[in-house]
């Protein structure tokens, strides 16, 4: 079964320091795409990175790095330099590719991070 | 460029009532989606829609129908109001695959629905 987890359901980062939310997902697919997307208080799903499963390279945008480990079926989003404005939910969330690509997301249960001034 | 839009933004409903919540986008998207959140909970897919004429059931269904009439607007039906629809509705969509291979879907800001 395709399936997404994230196991803290809350996390508390220092300001200016990283860190790291786990996810793990399970598919049989060969080929998929797993997103982080940060939903602030304001409610809305902001897409910060993506890794393909074919990727050589772990994805990297700015200060948000994704931890692919695929013999672990692992995602982690780092989180560097921690800012006050980081404090939201983030969402693992993944994709399968395929000849019938049609997109569909699963999303994990989130994990809430607040960042400490 | 508006990208994603939806309406309303709020909306409370009595049980058995009927409604639907307007999703637009001036992207020419082909793909569209319906997802609902629960409190403290991730996205499920309700139903989706590969282009204008075609849509399908995602993980939830029961209780909702969609139509695609024209590439920009999906709309989502809820025919008899349940208290178990109390929810927030987010519409997306995404564009063809283009290389490298990127699923990126974009959200609308959401309808937040209550059901009593």
């Amino acid at each position: 079964a395709q399936k997404i987890t994230q196991t803290q359901p809350g996390m508390f980062v220092q300001e200016k320091e990283a860190v790291t939310l786990d996810c793990t997902y399970d598919t049989s697919d060969p080929s998929y795409g797993l997103f982080w997307y940060k939903q602030p208080s304001s409610g809305e799903m902001i897409f910060l990175i993506y890794q393909g499963s074919y990727d050589q390279q772990n994805a990297t945008e700015g200060r948000y790095s994704l931890n692919f480990q695929k013999a672990r079926k692992s995602a982690n989003l780092v989180i560097s330099a921690s800012q006050l404005g980081d404090s939201a939910m983030y969402f693992c969330a993944m994709s399968h590719h395929g000849s019938s690509n049609t997109g569909k997301l699963i999303f994990g249960q989130g994990t809430t991070l607040q960042v400490k001034p | 460029n508006a990208g994603v839009t939806q309406t309303p933004k709020f909306r409370i409903l009595k049980i058995g009532q009927s409604m639907t919540l307007q999703c637009t986008q001036d992207m020419n998207h082909n793909y569209m989606y319906w997802y609902r959140q629960d409190p403290g909970m991730g996205l499920k897919l309700i139903y989706y829609s590969v282009g204008a004429g075609i849509t399908d059931k995602g993980e939830v269904p029961n209780g909702y129908n969609v139509s695609r009439s024209t590439t920009e607007d999906f709309p989502l039906r809820l025919e008899l109001a349940a208290p178990s629809q109390t929810s927030v509705y987010f519409c997306a969509s995404r564009g063809l695959e283009q290389e490298p291979l990127h699923n990126e879907q974009f959200f609308g800001p959401g309808t937040r629905l209550t059901v009593l």
